[in-house]
């Protein structure tokens, strides 16, 4: 069975900290996906990432990164010099490689960045 | 251009009604999925369409919940006789369908369902 796990529940830093989520995965498959979306206060869904299981490079996209390791099975990322705007809870999702497949999420990490 | 969006954004209804939640998907993506969020917790998956079908219902709960996307745009998810346990958020999200792999699924706002 599939299953994410995002072990902190709240993380609390203050602006310019920089701050890594976690997100452990369990899957049998060998091609899968994996997604990081951000949930701020007003609910909607933001899609920040997607990658594939063959794609084991580290991404930077600006504050942002993300560390891939098939061998911890695990997909962190990492904010670098936090902003108050980027309080809110992020969610990490697996899926099947097969197109129409559910997204499993794991239970998010709520994410406060005080000024 | 313009992202998914539901209707309503919010639903208070008694138990035991009858309602409707709406999603009107990105422009062209023919894929499109329920999720519903309860408090504190991640989406669950409800449904997918692809096109007018619905090609995985494994999600949906129980018979008091059903979806139809007669168009191949526009879906409408029902629940029949409400209970308070349905109160959450309900979300839908869309993606193109350009080969066999999965694609992005972008989110709407959600409607927020609340049964007293």
């Amino acid at each position: 069975a599939q299953k994410v796990t995002q072990a902190q529940t709240e993380i609390s830093v203050v602006e310019k900290e920089d701050v890594t989520l976690d997100c452990v995965y369990e899957t049998r498959d060998t091609t899968y996906y994996l997604f990081w979306y951000k949930q701020p206060p007003s609910g909607e869904l933001v899609f920040l990432i997607r990658r594939n299981s063959f794609d084991e490079q580290n991404e930077i996209s600006g504050r942002y990164s993300w560390n891939f390791q098939k061998s911890t099975s695990s997909f962190n990322f990492t904010i670098t010099a936090s902003q108050v705007v980027d309080s809110a809870v992020y969610f990490c999702a697996l899926s099947e490689s097969w197109a129409g497949t559910a997204l499993i999420f794991g239970k998010g990490t709520t994410l406060s960045v005080s000024s | 251009g313009a992202g998914v969006s539901q209707t309503p954004s919010n639903k208070v209804t008694e138990k035991g009604k009858y309602v409707e939640l709406r999603c009107d998907p990105i422009s062209g993506h023919t894929a499109l999925y329920w999720y519903r969020q309860s408090l504190g917790q991640g989406p669950e998956f409800l449904i997918y369409f692809q096109g007018t079908g619905a090609a995985d219902d494994s999600g949906l709960p129980n018979d008091r919940f059903f979806a139809v996307r007669p168009e191949g745009s526009v879906s409408t998810l029902k629940i029949q006789r409400t209970e308070r346990g349905d109160s959450a958020v309900y979300l839908c999200a869309s993606s193109h369908q350009t080969g066999v792999n999965t694609d992005t699924q972008y989110f709407g706002p959600g409607t927020r369902l609340t049964v007293l």
